[in-house]
């Protein structure tokens, strides 16, 4: 039973335009979410993260957004560049334990 | 600073065949976890270590997995004997305490056939 799902496998998005990649949760105890980037071969790295008490972080082209009440967060990137193009997971945690929940990825092509 | 290592970055078994990955984290990081992805599926959690302690071994699917982190530092997961469902990438993951970001290794893709 999945905790944390990521219902799009694949999103195709043009370079410049905005790309949205969302994630469900469905564990209350959840207060910590990130979103993890992954290239093929290579292991995830940390991209943006947001704690429970907000709804909105920024990091350059990246925002996350957080709805508490419909368990959804969403990975915003504008503008898109090919560079981009990789494997999105997002993930969860609760205060105990800690260990992160992952969702199942998507996979962010933004064509040139 | 060096990232977090594993090795070996492919293995491929056969079934009943022992294999140990080895996970070196980054130094002074004392949390260190291991997760796997089976068939371009979630990452799943396995274990968590503190230091050379077992914190959280939840996620271990079944006895034939073995971790350890004698002294602290590296880790070894064995797999014996290994099953064709076993078959995934294994991430070994680092960090310092509290909530900071988990770095991860490159991953192990082992194949049982």
């Amino acid at each position: 039973d999945q905790q944390v799902k990521q219902n799009s496998p694949s999103l195709s998005v043009q370079e410049g335009r905005i790309s949205i990649l969302n994630c469900d949760y469905t564990n209350s105890m959840f207060d910590y979410f990130l979103w993890y980037k992954k290239y093929p071969a290579e292991g995830p790295t940390f991209l943006i993260s947001i704690s429970s008490i907000k709804d909105k972080n920024e990091d350059g082209r990246f925002t996350v957004f957080l709805n508490k009440s419909a368990k959804h967060l969403s990975l915003h990137i504008v503008p898109s560049q090919p560079g981009d193009s990789a494997v999105y997971f997002c993930a969860a945690s609760g205060s105990s334990p800690r260990q992160l929940t992952f969702g199942s990825g998507t996979q962010l092509t933004v064509l040139p | 600073e060096a990232g977090v290592t594993q090795f070996p970055s492919h293995s491929v078994i056969e079934k009943g065949q022992t294999v140990t990955l080895r996970c070196d984290p980054i130094s002074g990081h004392d949390n260190l976890y291991w997760y796997r992805r089976v068939m371009g599926k979630e990452i799943k959690f396995l274990l968590h270590f503190v230091k050379e302690s077992k914190q959280d071994e939840s996620g271990m699917p079944n006895n034939r997995f073995l971790a350890e982190r004698t002294g602290g530092t590296y880790s070894t997961l064995k797999v014996q004997p290994a099953e064709l469902e076993d078959s995934g990438v294994y991430f070994c993951a680092s960090r310092e305490q509290g909530t900071s970001p988990l770095h991860f290794g490159n991953g192990t893709r082992l194949t049982v056939t």
